[in-house]
């Protein structure tokens, strides 16, 4: 059974700081996906991921894929506060989504 | 057309009462989901659509959960004797491929 685990849960860090959220998912996908989601509001999407070694970056966020070590990580470039808010992880097992808890970011002055 | 839409966004009801909610997808995406969303939660999966058919449904949808999708267009989650443990955010997302766009949600309530 697909299982996936993001770190960390919560993560509260200073504006033009650097960090990364990382995603590991127990057994094989062929996508990996990254959304966003604003308290009270529905899921808007920033990344799909297709194969090993994918990038891809839109503005301050880069994500990257490592499908043998079954790992993709979020990386932060100088947060600023409009980051804040919850960023979810998913694989793809069959044509379902399975999500991670989410790590919720709070960017501070 | 801008998006998927969802219709109640939000809906409080008695227990024991039975609910539906209504899915309208992005124009000529073929693949609609349903999932469900607690708080704090991630969505967890509930059942998914390839244009009219029902190809899957998640072991979270017990028999007093229904969904349809007449004619492959929107789709309907439908709620019998609703229980306190069903309040959560009900999601639709469709997709034409790899990508799944969701809409608003509809949140419910059982008091």
């Amino acid at each position: 059974e697909l299982k996936v685990e993001q770190n960390p849960l919560f993560l509260s860090m200073q504006e033009g700081k650097n960090y990364t959220i990382y995603c590991n998912y127990s057994t094989t996908s062929d996508r990996l996906y990254w959304y966003r989601q604003d308290p009270g509001k529905s899921l808007e999407s920033l990344f799909v991921l297709l194969s090993n070694g994918a990038v891809k970056q839109e503005g301050r966020l880069m994500a990257s894929l490592d499908t043998k070590a079954r790992l993709s990580t979020l990386h932060i470039t100088a947060a600023v506060h409009d980051l804040s808010a919850t960023y979810f992880c998913a694989a793809r097992n069959t044509d379902k989504l399975i999500f991670g808890t989410g790590t919720r970011l709070q960017v501070f002055p | 057309d801008t998006g998927v839409s969802q219709d109640p966004r939000h809906k409080i009801t008695k227990r024991g009462q039975n609910v539906t909610f209504r899915c309208d997808p992005i124009s000529e995406h073929n693949r609609l989901y349903w999932y469900r969303q607690t708080l704090g939660q991630g969505p967890e999966f509930l059942t998914y659509f390839q244009n009219e058919a029902q190809l899957e449904k998640s072991r979270l949808l017990s028999d007093r959960f229904s969904a349809e999708r007449p004619k492959g267009s929107f789709s309907t989650l439908e709620i019998q004797r609703t229980e306190q443990g069903d309040s959560a955010m009900y999601l639709c997302a469709s997709s034409p491929l790899d990508q799944q766009y969701f809409g608003p949600g509809t949140r419910l309530t059982v008091t």
